[in-house]
């Protein structure tokens, strides 16, 4: 069946870095674009960032441009979010979730089970 | 960006009830709308999308529905696995992808 799989969360001091990776099974992942969306304890959900399914173009949150990186390895059937520069603001659970639609962008029809961040000193 | 706005924050209903949950975007969506429903420590699973669309096995009592940017969840009757919270998101105009706040289901 679908499956994502998040992981490389953990406790992180602020300004330090961490990379998660989220591992795709029962689709084509090379054919959708893939989403990172978080949750900050006891909030709702914040989308995050977005690859399409080349990993050619890429969108990102205001609030996390500039410090987070998103990219994928069709070949591994993998997803990545590089978070650098990390604050006490991005401590949450992050999702990995699929696009509906093949090759472009719509809703997210399967999500993973989500890694916790937290940013602390 | 467009702001999504769900009310009530928390519905207090009763086994076997109807619930009516509403979310309001602050420009036109066209019908790029999906529901979302999250239980505690659980992920969010799709519930609804193209406002009105049933995903894979959600069962008949859910439904949604649309008037210009107003959008409305309905539960026909409440089940015990249906309290949880509830989320709205926009998939026309992005980036951002946007969601509502969330409305809480909670048992009466």
């Amino acid at each position: 069946q679908v499956q994502l799989v998040e992981s490389g969360g953990g406790v992180v001091q602020p300004g330090r870095s961490l990379r998660l990776s989220c591992a795709a099974s029962g689709f084509t992942f090379s054919n959708y674009g893939m989403h990172w969306v978080r949750q900050a304890p006891g909030k709702g959900l914040e989308w995050v960032a977005v690859i399409s399914y080349d990993g050619r173009n890429k969108y990102y949150a205001d609030s996390v441009r500039g410090r987070f990186t998103i990219s994928r390895d069709n070949s591994k059937n993998t997803l990545y979010l590089q978070m650098n520069s990390l604050r006490a603001e991005d401590t949450a659970v992050y999702y990995c979730a699929k696009d509906q639609i093949v090759g472009s962008y719509a809703f997210m029809d399967v999500w993973g089970q989500g890694t916790t961040v937290t940013v602390s000193s | 960006e467009i702001v999504m706005t769900q009310s009530p924050a928390t519905l207090s209903v009763s086994p076997g009830e109807r619930a009516t949950l509403s979310c309001r975007a602050s420009q036109s969506v066209s019908s790029n709308l999906a529901w979302y429903q999250q239980k505690p420590g659980q992920a969010p699973r799709l519930l609804i999308y193209g406002a009105s669309t049933r995903a894979t096995g959600i069962p008949a009592r859910f439904s949604g529905s649309e008037s210009g940017t107003e959008f409305t969840l309905t539960i026909s009757s409440l089940q015990s696995e249906d309290f949880a919270v509830y989320y709205c998101q926009q998939y026309n105009n992005w980036p951002p992808w946007t969601f509502g706040r969330g409305t809480k289901v909670e048992i009466k």
